[in-house]
């Protein structure tokens, strides 16, 4: 069975650094037709692609969040992890992460969002 | 970025209905375009990729159609669990989603 959980903390400071957890199971990170994406959604708004990796070390950013942002992969412990720097009140969200899936469909290849985990709250205040 | 716009950002329908949101890409995005359901509290589901391929357990009232700029979630016969807010997000370039669709009780 594939899951993913989110973990970090439930409250930061303006100007602090957060840093997220997503570990994973049922599937290798090292598998190259896997990815991880974190994507988060503040209270009653959509959802926003922060950024994904694959195992090739492949990294893609949103490109508003870009300066702000770094994801890495610890394969040994089926982690991926995201940092967000110089917090602030608008961050406040719900963190997913997600397992994009490569798949090739007519000779070229197609990203999805195919596994989600349950989310993570996040609050960034005083 | 690629904007993805969704219409209309909400309806109202009743069970049994024929279910039609639209998502447009601000440019050309091929049929790297995806749909999730989200329901309130929850993480969203994946319903359909590539424009038109249904995700492996997602029931078949769900289709999605279009190529290029313009695509198409219908939802054949509204069932009282497709009650939801509905996502398209493009994978062309770097990934965003729509602002949402929400569908509700009529």
């Amino acid at each position: 069975q594939v899951t993913l959980k989110e973990s970090g903390p439930v409250l930061v400071k303006p100007t602090e650094t957060l840093t997220l957890t997503c570990t994973v199971s049922g599937f290798s990170l090292s598998n190259a037709r896997v990815g991880v994406s974190w994507i988060r959604q503040p209270p009653g708004k959509a959802l926003e692609f922060l950024a994904h990796i694959f195992s090739n070390d492949e990294k893609s950013y949103s490109t508003s969040l870009k300066s702000r942002l770094t994801i890495s992969t610890d394969t040994s412990k089926s982690q991926v992890v995201l940092t967000m720097t110089n917090m602030d009140p608008v961050d406040t969200a719900t963190y997913y992460c997600a397992r994009i899936w490569r798949a090739t469909i007519w000779g070229y290849y197609y990203y999805y969002m195919d596994v989600w985990g349950n989310g993570t709250t996040v609050t960034v205040s005083s | 970025d690629i904007q993805m716009t969704q219409s209309p950002s909400s309806l109202s329908a009743s069970v049994g209905d024929r279910v039609t949101v639209t998502c447009r890409a601000s440019q050309t995005i091929s049929s790297y375009l995806n749909w999730y359901q989200q329901k309130p509290g929850k993480a969203p589901k994946l319903l359909i990729y590539a424009a038109s391929s249904l995700q492996s357990g997602v029931p078949s009232r769900f289709s999605g159609s279009g190529s290029g700029t313009d695509f198409t979630l219908t939802i054949s016969s509204l069932q009282p669990e497709d009650f939801a807010t509905y996502y398209c997000q493009q994978s062309y370039t770097t990934e965003t989603f729509g602002q949402g669709t929400k569908v509700e009780i009529k």
